[in-house]
């Protein structure tokens, strides 16, 4: 099956600096990436559509230069919070849709970040 | 996306089956009904989909109603393991488009 890596499971960080989260698609390639954002007791919320080779998408009321994304290769999408503050302090998740056409989602295990 | 409603929490036997409803009265025809569910602090598993014909595989199986406004995901026999918020979601199949999650049903298994 589609598997997906998310690196790293949990960052603590100082208020101010920045935190990089990869995600990797491990047996398959992925043009196409999201990147999602959840806080405690609540459901995922879609942050960004990340494209290989090209600009990501935001959705609306989300910073683009306070997330940046960055999709270089067909296995990897990167998600850089910038100038962290406590209020980011999250659970990130990726995705990527798999390989046969299905729009199925196959996630990363997340990210917990936790600013200081 | 088309809205889905699902119930907020559910309770169910260890051993019993399962059943989750979900209601998406303003699904489009080109549109699937998709199952994932989340296990606390992990990403999100898909479970199953379809688009008008029920569904069966190794986790569960997927009732969709004739007019396709609700369906229903059965576990046919619950663990703890499966213990999860499950997320109903209807979204266009092909090509790669964002999915957009709703809140869910938090299920709890009993022992």
């Amino acid at each position: 099956g589609a598997v997906v890596s998310q690196h790293p499971s949990w960052v603590i960080c100082k208020s101010g600096t920045s935190v990089k989260i990869e995600c990797r698609s491990l047996d398959f390639q992925a043009t196409t990436m999201f990147w999602y954002r959840q806080f405690p007791k609540q459901s995922l919320m879609l942050m960004a559509t990340s494209n290989e080779g090209s600009k990501a998408t935001y959705e609306q009321g989300v910073e683009k230069d306070k997330f940046l994304i960055n999709h270089a290769s067909l296995t990897l999408s990167t998600l850089t919070v910038t100038s962290a503050h406590p209020e980011d302090s999250s659970f990130y998740i990726c995705s990527a849709p798999g390989w046969r056409g299905e729009n199925i989602q196959y996630f990363g295990a997340g990210t917990r970040l936790s600013v200081l | 996306d088309a809205k889905t409603t699902q119930p907020p929490s559910m309770d169910c036997a260890e051993g019993r089956a399962a059943n989750l409803p979900c209601n998406h009265s303003t699904i489009s025809g080109n549109e699937y009904v998709y199952w994932y569910r989340q296990i606390h602090s992990q990403g999100p598993q898909y479970i199953i989909h379809g688009l008008k014909n029920n569904e069966t595989n190794e986790m569960a199986s997927l009732i969709i109603t004739e007019d396709r406004k609700s369906s229903t995901l059965i576990l046919p026999h619950a663990t703890l393991r499966d213990t999860a918020v499950y997320y109903c979601i209807v979204a266009i199949s092909g090509g790669y488009q964002k999915v957009t999650f709703g809140t869910g049903t938090k299920l709890q298994v009993i022992p």
